[in-house]
């Protein structure tokens, strides 16, 4: 059981180009959550995705984000024309359901992907 | 805004003693998590409390929930210097689907 592995661990870009982050969710985990982290900050909710449909993005910026997760292969973040104010660490949740009420679990994270925009 | 809030923002204590950290919240709750993360590290999840419980208890971890006041309780006793790290607070609200976090309090445990 590998958990959620997200790649790259960290990324560098320049202003302009695009960012492109990677999820896999703990295998059987059909739930995953994407969470930007500004340095010193809590976690901020960006977009919420079972396989193929976006649950709710309410968090996610109108422009230059996106997210998708295909039913084969991991969850992407993609961020185009990335600015300085992109710089942070973007976590990846999965989750077994939606309804944890009835389970003593929360999240499963991974170790997140740290961009830097120079 | 930001539903969970933490207080203290950072607190500092000598090995051995007791760390008590603190989390309010706004809106009507299904349940309350509480977080882990190491600096530079992913969150690891601790505990998770319903709403319609009371206290719970994990380890050296009790936590506690009070829906009147909307606010829960992290306690870590006998803390270690491994406990060093920050600690958040989520909630899943009710009708929601997203598990919104606090800024988190950042605990420094001195050897």
């Amino acid at each position: 059981n590998a958990g959620v592995m997200q790649n790259p661990r960290h990324l560098v870009r320049r202003r302009g180009q695009e960012a492109r982050l990677r999820c896999s969710p703990m295998k059987g985990h059909s739930h995953v959550y994407w969470y930007r982290q500004l340095p010193e900050e809590g976690l901020k909710f960006m977009v919420y995705l079972q396989k193929e449909n976006i649950i709710d993005e309410s968090g996610m910026p109108k422009e230059r984000f996106s997210a998708e997760f295909p039913k084969e292969g991991p969850s992407i973040l993609r961020i185009q024309q990335v600015v300085r104010g992109d710089s942070a660490a973007y976590f990846c949740a999965s989750s077994l359901t939606l309804d944890r009420g009835g389970m003593d679990y929360g999240y499963t994270f991974g170790s997140g992907t740290r961009l830097t925009v120079v | 805004s930001q539903q969970g809030e933490e207080d203290p923002q950072a607190l500092s204590i000598q090995e051995g003693e007791n760390a008590t950290m603190n989390c309010s919240y706004k809106t009507s709750i299904n349940n309350l998590q509480w977080y882990r993360q190491n600096s530079g590290r992913g969150l690891v999840h601790l505990i998770l409390i319903r709403s319609n419980e009371r206290e719970k208890h994990s380890g050296r971890l009790r936590v506690t929930l009070d829906t009147s006041k909307k606010s829960s309780s992290l306690l870590i006793t006998a803390s270690r210097a491994a406990d060093t790290a920050s600690y958040f607070c989520a909630t899943d609200n009710t009708g929601g689907f997203k598990t919104i976090f606090g800024a988190g309090t950042r605990l420094f445990v001195k050897a």
